[in-house]
């Protein structure tokens, strides 16, 4: 069973701050980690695919960064804002197989 | 809109019942998922299509199945269905394999009474 691990588990930001939460997962046999956002009654949305060690990718004020070799991952939120109000998930594939596993995600709520 | 459809929205049906899902991938994707979220529960991956094959396999029973056909869209079939088994059903589908981003469907909810 791979241990896909998300820190902290929910998370209160106040407006125009900015706020940051990890990823951790297995270091070996490493595909690719997707990170997705999840509003409530939504469906999770994509935001990033990161297959590189030391990717960086960003969209808007939203970065992540990666290091597969310590097995972890960053999501950063620059200058919250109250639509970022959601779950944040990663899910790590695993080479050979290609099997899924998603962590629990981190539960943002932006305070306006 | 992801592109992704999935029928039907809703589903109640018995114990012991068998059901069908459905899931139509954008266009052009030809990897297709299947994935189950229980009350309290987090995504749970179930199995993946890849131009109609299987490609991988999570955590899904054996009273559950799936396919995916020539043009692409898949169905989950789920068997003697229990109490345990309600969740929303989410499919997504990618261009290809693991290394594209998903595009998730908006869910069957299915609720076994």
């Amino acid at each position: 069973i791979l241990n896909v691990e998300q820190s902290p588990q929910s998370l209160h930001v106040q407006e125009g701050d900015s706020t940051n939460f990890t990823c951790s997962f297995p270091s070996s046999n490493f595909y690719a980690l997707h990170w997705y956002r999840w509003e409530t009654a939504k469906s999770p949305e994509a935001l990033f695919v990161m297959t590189l060690n030391g990717d960086e990718k960003k969209k808007g004020r939203i970065s992540a960064t990666l290091n597969t070799k310590e097995g972890y991952s960053y999501l950063y939120i620059k200058g919250s804002q109250p639509e970022d109000s959601a779950t944040y998930l990663c899910a790590f594939i695993n080479f050979g197989n290609e099997k899924l596993t998603f962590g629990t995600g981190t539960r943002l709520t932006i305070i306006p | 809109d992801s592109g992704v459809t999935q029928t039907p929205k809703h589903l109640i049906t018995a114990t012991g019942q068998r059901v069908t899902l459905r899931c139509s991938p954008r266009s052009g994707d030809l990897s297709v998922y299947w994935y189950q979220q229980s009350l309290d529960q987090g995504l749970q991956f179930l199995i993946q299509y890849y131009n109609g094959e299987e490609r991988a396999k999570g955590n899904i029973l054996e009273r559950f199945s799936a396919q995916q056909f020539p043009d692409l869209h898949s169905e989950l079939n789920l068997s003697s269905l229990e109490l345990g088994d309600s969740a929303l059903y989410f499919c997504a589908s990618s261009k290809s394999r693991g290394h594209y981003e998903q595009y998730f469907g908006p869910g069957t909810r299915l609720t076994v009474t």
